[in-house]
């Protein structure tokens, strides 16, 4: 596609809920990123893939965050049993390579926990 | 860790002034680049700076990068309403888990 899309662009969870955010990058792009943006912040790195190798997965805040890319292309981000602290908006990101071209992001996807 | 600082941090200014916002990152680095982030919506890329002294400049906004002073300016000439926004900058070292951004300059131009 032309851009970086993700689903839903919103999502309400009950706290314990598990929920399951979806990205679809550029088509070819090589590189993907999860980032968590919480209000008023900046992005801040959750996880790294390059082509369906999730090759860092340092900035998942705990073992309740998961997230794959089994064909390449498409990532899911699941996020179990999930806290109030969890309400952010999840930014995806692809780039043709993983660095000096900068990022495409989608629009995001606004988790609220209640 | 690498540590992103922006400043300032919010920025009201008049229609048709000038002005710079800063920002400073603590390590080596020779890629910097910078967003911009309307309300409710995602990052738009807007520069992407890859060398030292690189300069960049579109319509009313120039970016420049000094990497040995681990500084990046954003230089607003002559502002419009329409510029109105938040502006990121994220440095990237080029390990995979050390691009980080900047809290961000929220930028609000008046009539």
């Amino acid at each position: 596609g032309a851009g970086v899309s993700q689903s839903p662009r919103y999502k309400v969870a009950k706290r314990g809920q598990d929920v399951a955010l979806r990205c679809d990058p550029i088509s070819g792009h090589v590189s993907l990123f999860w980032y968590q943006q919480a209000l008023g912040q900046g992005p801040e790195f959750l996880t790294y893939f390059q082509n369906e190798a999730q090759l860092d997965k340092s900035g998942l805040p705990s073992d309740r965050f998961f997230a794959e890319r089994p064909e390449g292309s498409v990532s899911t981000l699941k996020i179990q049993r999930t806290q109030q602290e969890d309400s952010a908006v999840y930014l995806c990101a692809s780039s043709p390579a993983f660095s000096g071209y900068g990022y495409t992001f989608g629009s995001g996807t606004r988790l609220t926990v209640v | 860790e690498l540590k992103v600082e922006q400043n300032p941090l919010f920025l009201s200014m008049q229609e048709g002034k000038n002005y710079t916002i800063y920002c400073n990152y603590s390590t080596t680095s020779d890629r910097l680049y910078w967003y911009r982030q309307d309300p409710g919506k995602s990052l738009e890329s807007l520069f992407v700076l890859l060398s030292n002294g690189a300069v960049k400049q579109e319509g009313r906004l120039m970016a420049s990068l000094d990497t040995k002073a681990r500084l990046s300016t954003l230089h607003i000439t002559a502002a419009v309403h329409d510029l109105s926004a938040t502006y990121f900058c994220a440095v990237d070292t080029g390990t995979v888990n050390d691009m980080r951004f900047g809290a961000g300059t929220r930028l609000t131009v008046k009539p």
